[in-house]
């Protein structure tokens, strides 16, 4: 059974980097394509990025100035890095599994931008 | 990008009645070489991982009651419901995978 699960702070400043793990389970990130998807009041879902099994990337443009997602393979984990945030970020950041169609998803980790 | 509209925004059925959601694409997610729609439909639910539903714009994912019913081909997409139950509360999103994945903006499905 495979299974997702984000963490992270849930709130970020203005400016800062926001920084978010997904961790899996019952599946290897080194054999699936994954992605990051948001959920915002203002602009619905969106589509982050990409990463695949061999740690190509492919970022939605955008995005792409200011996200970077990466494989831990030891710890089976992906991470999500959305630099200098403001309000407009503040959503619910989602793991899933897929590079554009998505067939597992995590709960998802709600995440604040503010002062 | 393709921009995935949906209609209507919210909709309110009874029990055992029928929910009809549409999604329109603004250019074709048609893939004439393998004759394939890149349409997908998800049901969010809170506290709860989203869920895929539909794929190739009608394939059931293994597990999904077949009172969800996806059509429709090129621009013009439906998610039909029947036999409307409790449990189906959610927001339904369509998704095209022909270019850089994009949602539309969902349809909040409640009962009556």
């Amino acid at each position: 059974q495979v299974k997702l699960q984000e963490s992270g702070p849930g709130l970020v400043k203005p400016s800062e980097t926001l920084s978010l793990i997904c961790t899996v389970s019952g599946a290897s990130v080194s054999d699936f394509y994954w992605s990051w998807i948001r959920r915002s009041p203002g602009e619905g879902l969106e589509w982050l990025g990409s990463i695949s099994n061999t740690g190509n990337t492919k970022y939605n443009p955008s995005f792409e100035s200011r996200v970077t997602i990466s494989p831990d393979t030891t710890k089976n984990q992906l991470s999500l890095k959305l630099m200098s945030v403001t309000t407009a970020d503040t959503a619910i950041y989602y793991c899933a599994r897929g590079l554009d169609l998505f067939e597992y998803w995590g709960q998802g980790s709600r995440v604040l931008v503010s002062s | 990008d393709i921009v995935m509209t949906q209609s209507p925004d919210s909709l309110a059925v009874s029990l055992g009645e029928r929910a009809t959601i549409n999604c329109k694409s603004s250019q074709s997610v048609l893939y004439t070489s393998n004759n394939k729609n890149y349409l997908a439909w998800y049901q969010l639910k809170p506290q709860e991982p989203p869920r895929l539903l539909i794929y190739w714009a009608s394939t059931r994912v293994s597990g999904v009651p077949d009172r969800f019913r996806g059509s429709g081909s090129g621009t013009d997409f439906t998610l039909t419901i029947t036999n409307v139950q409790a449990d189906d509360v959610a927001v339904y999103y369509c998704q095209q995978y022909h270019r850089t994945p994009t949602f539309g903006q969902g349809t909040r499905l409640e009962i009556k």
